[in-house]
This record gives structure tokens, C-alpha cells and sequence, in this order.
């Protein structure tokens, strides 16, 4: 079966600790996409990487680090310069960065004190 | 940037009842999507246009560009159908832009 999964679903984190989220596809997709979403709005984008060892800043970057090391890999990392956290975080992907649909994860839902 | 703005933001409906979500955006665009936020959070995408209708079992949807506007119909609504009905936009930037969603209730 091909998807998206994004691991663990829940994640409970100390202030000021780093956390990475994890986000593996086998879809064969060359774009990766990281959204954060909060309630009450509409998910904002995080990075996006078209392809392997390239990646782009989104709408809302800052506190944030992705690598992508594998095509079928794309892990976000939360640092302690995020000042605000607590979200729900979905992962994304895409045939290319072209007009055609996004395949979603089942997303992570950390939780920062 | 383009603003995509939904409504209504929550709706509550009779099983069987005929429902509509409209999704309103700024900026000319590339591509509309429709998509399905079920309580544990994935997300599903249902339609994708750029111009025109589509229909998919129960669930129909329109855009019309001129009036930069789309809605979201299910006809014969069903509990199942409980969820949170997400419209974006793709515009030059090609990037998605997100409405803040719809959350649907159907009761039996």
C-alpha cells in the first residue's frame, strides 16, 4: 500500500527541548511539504522540498529545521526558538510542485509544557 | 497574497439533508481543491478543478472563476459525512492557500 506516515501521532515535549517529526512516504513523490495547523485557521505552510538535498522556506519557517536526505524522507524539526509549538502538524506530498493534488499524512499532534 | 475565506465555519444537519459549502478566494488561481479533515486528522483530498463541476458519488462540486468563487454540495447527507471540509487555492506562486475549514455535523 502506498501513503504517507507520520510518527508518533501524539508527541509530549519540555519547553526548550528540540523534537523532530518523523514523515516517510513510498509514493514515489519528488516534493515534500510540512503545514502546521492551528485551530480556528487554515494550515499554513512550514518548508516544501521539491527534491532530494533541496529545501524552501514556507509562510511560517522560523523555529523550524527540515532535512531531506532520501527522497521517501523528509523529518521536521521543532527547536526551542519556536515560540509557539503546541499544534497539529501535517505532512504532504506530491508527484512534483506542479498543480496536481497533495497526498496528506495522518499527522502528529505534539504538545509542548 | 490570496485570502480564501469558507462558509458557513460550522454547520449542523438532519440526515438526508442536502448541504452546501462555499469557498470565496482574492486572486486569480491555478487550481481549487476540496479536501476532508476526519476527526483524527488525516486528511483526504476530494476534488481538484479549475473550471466547470465534478461529481463523485455524492459529493459535487463547482467553481466559477469569473466570480472567484466554489461550492461543496453532498446530497443525501449521512453521519458518516462528519467532518471538517478544507477549500485551497493554487495561485502563481504555486503554493496552496488554505481556508480555516468548514466543520459538518450530520445527525441521524
Amino acid at each position: 500500500d502506498g501513503g504517507i506516515t507520520q510518527s508518533p501521532k501524539y508527541l509530549f515535549r519540555k519547553e526548550g527541548q528540540n523534537v523532530t517529526l518523523s514523515c516517510e512516504q513510498n509514493l514515489n513523490h519528488d516534493a515534500m511539504y510540512w503545514y502546521r495547523q492551528d485551530p480556528g485557521q487554515g494550515l499554513r505552510l512550514i518548508y516544501y522540498s521539491q527534491i532530494v538535498n533541496d529545501f524552501q522556506k514556507g509562510d511560517i519557517a522560523e523555529g523550524y529545521s527540515v532535512s531531506r536526505e532520501k527522497k521517501e524522507s523528509f523529518p521536521l524539526t521543532v527547536t526551542s526558538a519556536q515560540k509557539n509549538p503546541t499544534a497539529f502538524y501535517l505532512c504532504a506530498s506530491s508527484i512534483d510542485r506542479g498543480p496536481g493534488e497533495q497526498y496528506f499524512g495522518p499527522g502528529t499532534r505534539l504538545t509542548v509544557t | 497574497k490570496n485570502e480564501v475565506e469558507q462558509s458557513p465555519q460550522n454547520l449542523t444537519a438532519q440526515e438526508g439533508e442536502f448541504i452546501t459549502i462555499n469557498c470565496s478566494y482574492s486572486v486569480g488561481i491555478s487550481a481549487l481543491h476540496w479536501l476532508q479533515q476526519h476527526p483524527g486528522g488525516g486528511i483526504v483530498s476530494l476534488f481538484m478543478l479549475s473550471s466547470g463541476k465534478k461529481k463523485h458519488g455524492r459529493l459535487i462540486a463547482t467553481i466559477n472563476i469569473q466570480e472567484k468563487h466554489s461550492s461543496l454540495h453532498i446530497t443525501a447527507s449521512h453521519p458518516r459525512d462528519s467532518a471538517v471540509y478544507i477549500c485551497a487555492v493554487r495561485g502563481s506562486a504555486r503554493q496552496l492557500t488554505f481556508g480555516s475549514g468548514t466543520q459538518l455535523t450530520v445527525l441521524p
